[in-house]
C-alpha cells in the first residue's frame, strides 16, 4: 500500500521560504507525477504543481513563479519550495500521488494526510 | 483557464435519501473529470475518474455521468459514512470545483 507523509516546519514568517518534503513508502516513485495542493482552513482545494520521476514539472500558473518542486528518487522523496510566503499561503499542504492512465486522464490517487502551514511573523 | 463549478454549494439530506451534485467546466473537457470525497481533517479520497469509473474498493451506490461540461455525481441510499464534502476536478489544467458539502438533515 503506498503512503505518503509530509513534512517540514509548521510557521513560517513572511516574506520568507517555505520547504516542505513528502516521504513515499510501500511502492515505486518511478512513473507517477509527484504532486502538491494545498487547502485553506474552510476552502476549496488547489493544485500547486507536479515534479515527474524524472525530474520534469509542471505548475500551477497562479503561483509559477514562486515555486520549485524537486524529486530525489533514491529517497524516495519529493519537495516544494513556495517562495515570498504571504498569510494567504497558510493553509493545509497535502502531497499526492498523480497518475496519468492509458486515455489520458489525469487523478490523484494516494494523498498524505496533510501539515497545515502557518504564515504568520 | 478552465473554471468549475459545483453546484449546489451545501445539501442536506437523510440516511438512505438518492442525492446528485452538479459539475460544470467553462469548456468542454470530454470525460476528464473526477470526483473525490473529503471528510472533516482528512485527505481527499479518489471515488471516480474519467466521469463514470469507479475507483477500486468504492461502493456502488456511488455513480457518475456526464461529458463535455456538464457532469454529475450520484449517491443512492445514502448511508451515515457518505457525509462529507465532495470536489469535481479536471484534469486537463488540474482545476477543482469548490466543493458541496453533503449534510445529515
Amino acid at each position: 500500500q503506498v503512503q505518503l507523509q509530509e513534512s517540514g516546519p509548521g510557521l513560517v514568517k513572511p516574506s520568507e521560504t517555505l520547504s516542505l518534503t513528502c516521504t513515499v513508502s510501500g511502492g515505486s516513485i518511478s512513473s507517477y507525477y509527484w504532486s502538491w495542493i494545498r487547502q485553506p482552513s474552510g476552502k476549496g482545494l488547489e493544485w500547486i504543481g507536479y515534479v515527474y520521476y524524472s525530474g520534469s514539472t509542471n505548475y500551477n500558473p497562479s503561483l509559477k513563479s514562486r515555486i520549485t518542486i524537486s524529486i530525489d528518487t533514491s529517497k524516495n522523496q519529493f519537495y516544494l519550495k513556495l517562495s515570498s510566503v504571504t498569510a494567504a499561503d497558510t493553509a493545509v499542504y497535502y502531497c499526492a500521488r498523480g497518475y496519468y492512465d492509458r486515455s489520458g486522464h489525469f487523478y490523484f490517487d494516494y494523498w498524505g494526510q496533510g501539515t497545515l502551514v502557518t504564515v504568520s511573523s | 483557464d478552465i473554471q468549475m463549478t459545483q453546484s449546489p454549494s451545501s445539501l442536506s439530506a437523510s440516511v438512505g435519501d438518492r442525492v446528485t451534485i452538479a459539475c460544470r467546466a467553462s469548456q468542454s473537457i470530454s470525460k476528464y473529470l473526477n470526483w473525490y470525497q473529503q471528510k472533516p481533517g482528512k485527505a481527499p479520497k479518489l471515488l471516480m475518474y474519467a466521469a463514470s469509473t469507479l475507483q477500486s474498493g468504492v461502493p456502488s451506490r456511488f455513480s457518475g455521468s456526464g461529458s463535455g461540461t456538464d457532469f454529475t455525481l450520484t449517491i443512492t441510499s445514502l448511508q451515515p459514512e457518505d457525509f462529507a464534502t465532495y470536489y469535481c476536478q479536471e484534469s486537463y489544467s488540474t482545476t477543482f470545483g469548490q466543493g458541496t458539502r453533503l449534510e445529515m438533515k
